[in-house]
């Protein structure tokens, strides 16, 4: 059972435009998402996390929104720029202070110049 | 800065070798992880530590073992090698969730890439 679901696989967009990266989960229970960024043959990295007690957080060129009625968050990116082309995931944690974080599948981001 | 080293980038094992996979952190974390990642299968965590000597499940521990006797080192273990474990292997550390406000944010080595032929 997917808790935390990215639906698309993919996104290409063009340098300069905005990036809207989608994120889905299931368990209402879940009070923090993050996001992290994955070039190839490297480990991911924290990009920007979002508390479920809040609706929004910035970071520069990157925005997390989160709507927790509908159990959905997105990540913008403004301006896009070629060296954001990586994976991005969504990840979800519970409560606890052993809670693991929860991973969507992952999208592929591909930032054209 | 928070490092965490994974003992080898690239590693070609046979079916049946027995691997050991190494992670260390600096960081004094409290937590530490092994996933692996598998193309349109996102990160799937395998196994988990929260404390030195403890070991939790993730999602998919079959085929693996671990072993933290050390606070700052996580082994990721594959006693009989088999080709549906070539993948990705990436470890990651965190604090506690709560600890000094800290939200458990993950830090990750740069990963293993395993080929079992």
């Amino acid at each position: 059972d997917q808790q935390v679901k990215q639906n698309s696989p993919s996104l290409s967009v063009q340098e300069g435009r905005i990036s809207i990266l989608n994120c889905d989960y299931t368990n209402s229970m879940f009070d923090y998402f993050l996001w992290y960024k994955k070039y190839p043959a490297e480990g991911p990295t924290f990009l920007i996390s979002i508390s479920s007690i809040k609706d929004k957080n910035e970071d520069g060129r990157f925005t997390v929104f989160l709507n927790k009625s509908a159990k959905h968050l997105s990540l913008h990116i403004v301006p896009s720029q070629p060296g954001d082309s990586a994976v991005y995931f969504c990840a979800a944690r519970g409560h606890g202070a052993n809670s693991k974080l929860t991973f969507g599948k992952g999208i592929t981001l591909s930032v054209r110049p | 800065d928070v490092k965490v080293t994974q003992s080898s980038r690239y590693l070609v094992k046979r079916t049946g070798e027995k691997v050991f996979l190494e992670c260390v952190q600096d960081m004094d974390h409290e937590n530490m992880f092994w996933y692996r990642q598998d193309p349109g299968l996102g990160l799937r965590l395998i196994y988990f530590s929260y404390d030195v000597k403890m070991k939790e499940k993730g999602d998919i521990p079959e085929g693996y073992s671990v072993s933290r006797e050390k606070k700052e080192r996580f082994s990721l273990i594959l006693e009989s090698a088999s080709t549906n474990q070539t993948s990705m292997y990436l470890c990651a550390s965190s604090f506690r969730p709560g600890r000094d406000q800290n939200t458990g944010e993950l830090f990750f080595g740069e990963g293993s890439r395993l080929t079992v032929l």
